[in-house]
């Protein structure tokens, strides 16, 4: 069954750095979501794309962050100067359409992002 | 936006047990997910139900659209149902298609 992968698994930065987050959605999906979520809370909405651009984002996403689809399987989030409130687990999801204006979401495994 | 309340914050079963989560939502949803995230932090899908009933193994779930509500049920419980179980909608006025979630319900089984 086709999943939504994301590489690395983990990673850890000194505050300051840039770091890329990969995705790669299941083919044939058409909207991308990243989410996050702090240790302990709920998973807050990113930013959603679609056809190459940003369709929808949220007050988190702010200058520092933004997202990519260089080429037609992945698809990135970069945040340019992390913070170390920026630690948490990022989630890439992908969105199937059942039609009607009924839709599913799938997660990746997500990245765990540690900032020091 | 939408409001997602989760019932209980926490439950703690023995093996062999069944259960019943709660999710409550503050407007119409166009969508409504049940995730459950295991200890490695994955979220896992586990069913997409905006309205009606719905049965997978041991798990169900049941969702009240008019009364805006939708319940999972866990029946006899095993350790690797352990996790948080997330409910996620997406509200039907809202604009795009972001998911909201709740707090989540943090599930312990005991053998």
């Amino acid at each position: 069954e086709p999943e939504v992968t994301q590489t690395p698994s983990h990673q850890v930065t000194q505050m300051g750095q840039e770091v890329i987050l990969r995705c790669v959605p299941i083919s044939n999906h058409l909207y991308f979501y990243w989410y996050r979520q702090i240790l302990g809370q709920k998973v807050e909405f990113l930013v959603s794309f679609y056809n190459n651009e940003i369709s929808e984002k949220s007050e988190i996403f702010d200058d520092q962050f933004s997202v990519e689809r260089p080429d037609g399987s992945n698809f990135t989030l970069k945040i340019r100067s992390t913070k170390l409130e920026d630690s948490a687990m990022y989630f890439c999801a992908s969105l199937l359409s059942r039609g009607q204006g009924r839709w599913e979401q799938f997660f990746g495994p997500g990245t765990r992002l540690t900032v020091l | 936006g939408i409001q997602v309340e989760q019932s209980p914050p926490d439950l703690i079963l023995q093996e062999g047990a069944n259960s019943t989560l709660r999710c409550n939502f503050s407007d119409s949803v166009n969508n409504l997910q049940w995730f459950h995230q295991n200890p490695w932090g994955q979220l896992i899908n586990l069913f997409y139900i905006p309205s009606g009933t719905k049965q997978n193994g041991r798990l169900s779930a049941t969702t009240v659209a008019t009364e805006r509500y939708s319940l999972l049920y866990i029946s006899s419980s095993q350790t690797t149902d352990s996790g948080v179980y997330f409910c996620a909608v997406d509200g039907r006025f809202a604009s795009g298609s972001r998911l909201t979630f709740g707090e989540g319900t943090q599930l312990t089984v005991n053998p």
